[in-house]
């Protein structure tokens, strides 16, 4: 069974400069979690969708950031324009999306912003 | 306010040996408990979890143990490998409220051959 797929790996931007990320979740996954991870800290929620619909997106910065799950399988995490302080990873995880479940986590996407 | 603790930041161990990782929390709402694992530009994999209504669980060389009334959970593994190496974050939620999970900040353990 393919894992929950993330790119791109790895991206360089200039600040000020738009970015986006893609996510596809395991197959049969209706959850699907968005979190941003700093440098020695833990996975912090940004969104989670139930199929297409943002279930919780308060922490979300949503001046800047925004996200979409149209058919709800893939989703995309956008930023735009991108600050220095948004250099981190940005990991994608789904689950089955009972409450009990364990969530899968991507492998992340690294930026950097310059 | 970090609702879930991970006070040592990194932990040496002898192969062979016993690691215990330890993890506190704060929010008495939490009603499960999961250790993540992660390897270098990875994400993070499931370990294993502990549901409030028992104190242990173990899964192979792993185990967890919760003391509710201490909020406090620990990770054993026994005997450590040397592919345990990687860093270990705690997790916690609320099922019966948002299931969001909360994350600790992670310990780094090393298994020295």
């Amino acid at each position: 069974e393919a894992g929950v797929v993330q790119s791109p790996r790895y991206k360089i931007i200039e600040k000020k400069q738009p970015v986006a990320f893609w996510c596809n979740p395991i197959s049969g996954h209706n959850t699907l979690y968005w979190y941003l991870q700093n440098l020695g800290q833990g996975p912090e929620l940004l969104i989670r969708y139930e199929n297409e619909e943002a279930v919780d997106d308060s922490q979300l910065p949503k001046d800047r950031f925004s996200a979409e799950r149209l058919k709800g399988v893939d989703s995309t995490l956008k930023i735009q324009p991108a600050e220095l302080g948004d250099s981190a990873v940005y990991l994608c995880a789904s689950s089955t999306g009972r409450a009990s479940d364990t969530q899968y986590f991507g492998p992340g996407t690294r930026l950097t912003v310059l | 306010d970090q609702q879930v603790k991970q006070n040592s930041p990194s932990l040496s161990v002898q192969e062979g040996r016993i690691s215990i990782l330890n993890c506190d929390y704060t929010n008495s709402m939490f009603d499960y408990f999961l250790w993540y694992k992660k390897y270098p530009a990875e994400g993070p994999t499931f370990l294993i979890s502990i549901s409030s209504i028992k104190d242990k669980n173990e899964d192979g060389r792993f185990t967890v143990f919760l003391n509710k009334s201490a909020k406090h959970l620990s990770l054993h593994i026994v005997p450590s490998q040397p592919g345990d190496s990687a860093v270990y974050f705690c997790a916690a939620g609320d099922r019966r409220g948002n299931e969001k999970l909360t994350f600790g900040t992670g310990t780094r353990l090393t298994i020295i051959p």
